[in-house]
């Protein structure tokens, strides 16, 4: 149980173009969901918190206008690459949390490689 | 201020030999610690947490982690290294000053290689 999938797991495209990246809870409703970014053999920095019904909380420093986060469902978190740039291109991971059980622990989606042309 | 400290970006070990990869903490109140494994381009994997209870943590393929609170530390272990143990570390606890998100604090990482 507690498995998260991310899609698309890779994908290029052309600066300037948007990118949607989706997060499922497959077996569990999470009222919190957490994207993270990773650039290469470095840690995860948290973009932000998106909790099911409500507005995105982001870190200092994201921009919420080029990074769209939508949480429609218990089950479903997306975000949005507004008009991409090379300098975007990173490893972007979701975790999820149960709304029940697990003592806080986080559940992680394989990542997605996006890389900007 | 909340925080988490991995002090090693690499930890070398040879296989069949025992590995720890450390961790310190500084947190208000009673802390909630995790660990976690990072294999080459993939989401992150749960190895173990402390929450309360026995100081000495088991989790997932053979690793431990000890809860030392005098030393603010939440070492990982493994008697005996594997080279499929080659992976990026990380600790982290939760953010006691974010309410009910159970947001996390990351360390850094410690990239662990296992020599055959």
């Amino acid at each position: 149980g507690a498995v998260v999938s991310q899609h698309p797991s890779r994908v290029i495209c052309k600066s300037g173009t948007s990118v949607k990246i989706e997060c499922r809870s497959l077996d569990f409703q999470a009222t919190t969901m957490f994207w993270y970014r990773q650039f290469p053999k470095q840690s995860l920095m948290l973009m932000a918190t998106s909790n099911e019904g409500s507005k995105a909380t982001y870190e200092q420093g994201v921009e919420k206008d080029k990074f769209l986060i939508n949480h429609a469902s218990l089950t479903l978190s997306t975000l949005t690459v507004t008009s991409a740039h090379p300098e975007d291109s990173s490893f972007y991971i979701c975790s999820a949390v149960p709304g029940q059980g697990f003592n806080n622990e986080q559940f992680f989606g394989p990542g997605t490689r996006l890389t900007v042309l | 201020a909340q925080s988490v400290a991995q002090p090693e970006d690499q930890v070398n070990v040879a296989e069949g030999n025992p590995l720890t990869v450390k961790c310190t903490y500084s947190v208000s109140g009673n802390p909630y610690l995790f660990w976690y494994v990072q294999y080459p381009n993939r989401g992150l994997q749960f190895l173990l947490k402390y929450i309360t209870g026995d100081n000495l943590v088991k989790g997932s393929y053979g690793f431990e982690a000890e809860f030392n609170k005098s030393q603010t530390s939440f070492h990982l272990k493994k008697p005996s290294a594997l080279v499929s143990d080659s992976a990026l570390y990380f600790c982290a606890v939760r953010d006691m000053g974010a309410g009910n998100n159970r947001k996390l604090i990351w360390g850094l990482g410690t990239s662990l290689a296992v020599n055959p």
